[in-house]
């Protein structure tokens, strides 16, 4: 069975350019989570999704952040521009009950 | 406020030494606890626990929960070069929020 999926797997990009991140997640997990790492810290969530509904998206900085998932399977995280401080992997998790696995992650880098 | 606390927040060994990594938390209607591997980008699942006393184990690695004391541990014996990688901690409370601590980084050494 495939696992979580993320493309791309690396990202290079000039500040305010925009970005998009794609995350396919394990067949029939209905919550599918984004998170950014900072190095040398743990995962921060930026948004939960249970099926197409977005219920947590309190820390997501909805200035330059979005994201969707379109009909409760896939789901892309936009940031439009981007900053310096953007720096960081992107991570998308899904998860059934309580169990939840990550994708290979996106290292994103602004210069 | 829902939090993880990881310590410590680096280890160095050498091979075959024993080591143990630990997790407190303070979480709303506690549910379940998960240790993860990350050695590059993705964390990789190592256990989940929800039971006080019950002792989760893998090979040469195990974890325990203590609910009343809000802890866990990670143990790891006879060490290889390939355990060194963060390992992180994280916390899901009644929001279905899965939180995370900063992680602890070992590095085993021949």
């Amino acid at each position: 069975e495939a696992g979580v999926v993320q493309s791309p797997r690396y990202k290079i990009i000039e500040k305010k350019q925009p970005v998009a991140f794609w995350c396919n997640p394990i067949s029939g997990h209905n919550t599918l989570y984004w998170y950014r790492q900072n190095l040398g810290q743990g995962p921060e969530l930026l948004i939960r999704y249970e099926n197409e509904e977005a219920v947590d998206d309190s820390q997501l900085p909805k200035d330059r952040f979005s994201a969707e998932r379109l009909k409760g399977v896939d789901s892309t995280l936009k940031i439009q521009p981007a900053e310096l401080g953007d720096s960081a992997v992107y991570l998308c998790a899904s998860s059934f009950r309580d169990l939840a696995f990550f994708g290979q992650g996106t290292r994103l880098t602004v210069v | 406020e829902d939090k993880v606390v990881q310590s410590p927040l680096s280890l160095v060994v050498h091979e075959g030494d024993t080591v143990t990594l630990n997790c407190s938390y303070e979480v709303t209607n506690f549910r379940s606890l998960l240790w993860y591997k990350q050695e590059k980008k993705a964390p990789t699942f190592l256990f989940m626990l929800t039971s006080s006393g019950i002792e989760k184990k893998s090979g040469r690695l195990s974890s325990i929960l203590d609910k009343k004391e809000l802890f866990s541990i990670l143990n790891i014996t006879a060490t290889q070069t390939g355990d060194s990688a963060v390992y992180l901690c994280a916390v899901r409370g009644n929001t279905d929020k899965l939180i995370f601590g900063t992680g602890t980084r070992l590095q085993v050494f021949p």
